[in-house]
């Protein structure tokens, strides 16, 4: 079955970029839609942006100045970049599965992955 | 943006009971052309990423088990738990998917009494 996986540097420095990336495995990254997703202590789940095969996204708005979310399809992976972090950028990143266009809710996870903004 | 609100933050419930989580979006999630509520239920356990329950507000994922229940329509919603279950010791959260940015309520902690 389809399985998500991130994969990136767990601590990055303040006024730097955090760099993630989602491997798709057991099925193809065309056929759906993908998303990241935050968690953190003070601001709970926090959706970042979603994409499509296409290259298309949308972002939450209170990011969109600092996220850049793409696709490489030959490699089955999509990434997020986050420009200038701060502290408040600290959390457990998700990259996530949306299954049908507008359906716009989350049936698959990946584990997740720690990021830490500290000098 | 739409603000999801749950109630209570904490849900002690003696195993076997049945336990109600409430959520309130801060306007409609209801699209009236279809009647389909652009709402969904994650449980999260300790070290692990949310997991789907519920979406369209009442449909059950696959695999999920039928003592999980969502209700309600417009701004005002509810999961319920039929029979609370030792496994089902988790955080739950609603989620609307109507409007970007999509916005997750702060979680419901269900424990055992």
């Amino acid at each position: 079955q389809v399985q998500v996986q991130e994969s990136g540097p767990g601590l990055v420095k303040p006024s730097e970029t955090l760099s993630l990336t989602c491997t798709v495995s057991g099925g193809s990254i065309s056929s759906y839609y993908w998303s990241w997703i935050r968690q953190s202590p003070g601001k709970g789940l926090e959706w970042i942006g979603s994409m499509w095969y296409t290259g298309g996204t949308k972002y939450n708005p209170s990011l969109k100045s600092r996220v850049t979310i793409s696709v490489e399809t030959s490699k089955s992976q999509f990434s997020l970049t986050l420009n200038n972090v701060s502290p408040a950028d600290t959390a457990v990143y998700y990259c996530a599965r949306n299954f049908r266009w507008g359906e716009w809710y989350f049936d698959l996870w990946g584990r997740g992955t720690l990021v830490t903004v500290s000098s | 943006d739409i603000v999801m609100t749950q109630s209570p933050d904490s849900l002690p419930v003696s195993l076997g009971e049945r336990a109600t989580i409430n959520c309130k979006s801060s306007q409609t999630v209801l699209y009236s052309s279809t009647n389909d509520n652009y709402l969904a239920w994650y449980q999260q356990k300790p070290g692990q990423p949310p997991k789907l329950l519920l979406y369209w507000a009442s449909s059950r994922e696959s695999g999920v088990p039928d003592r999980f229940t969502g209700s309600g329509s417009g701004t005002d919603f509810t999961l319920t738990i039929s029979s609370v279950q030792p496994d089902d010791v988790a955080v739950y959260y609603c989620q609307q998917y109507y409007n970007i940015p999509y916005t997750f309520g702060q979680g419901t902690r269900l424990e055992i009494k």
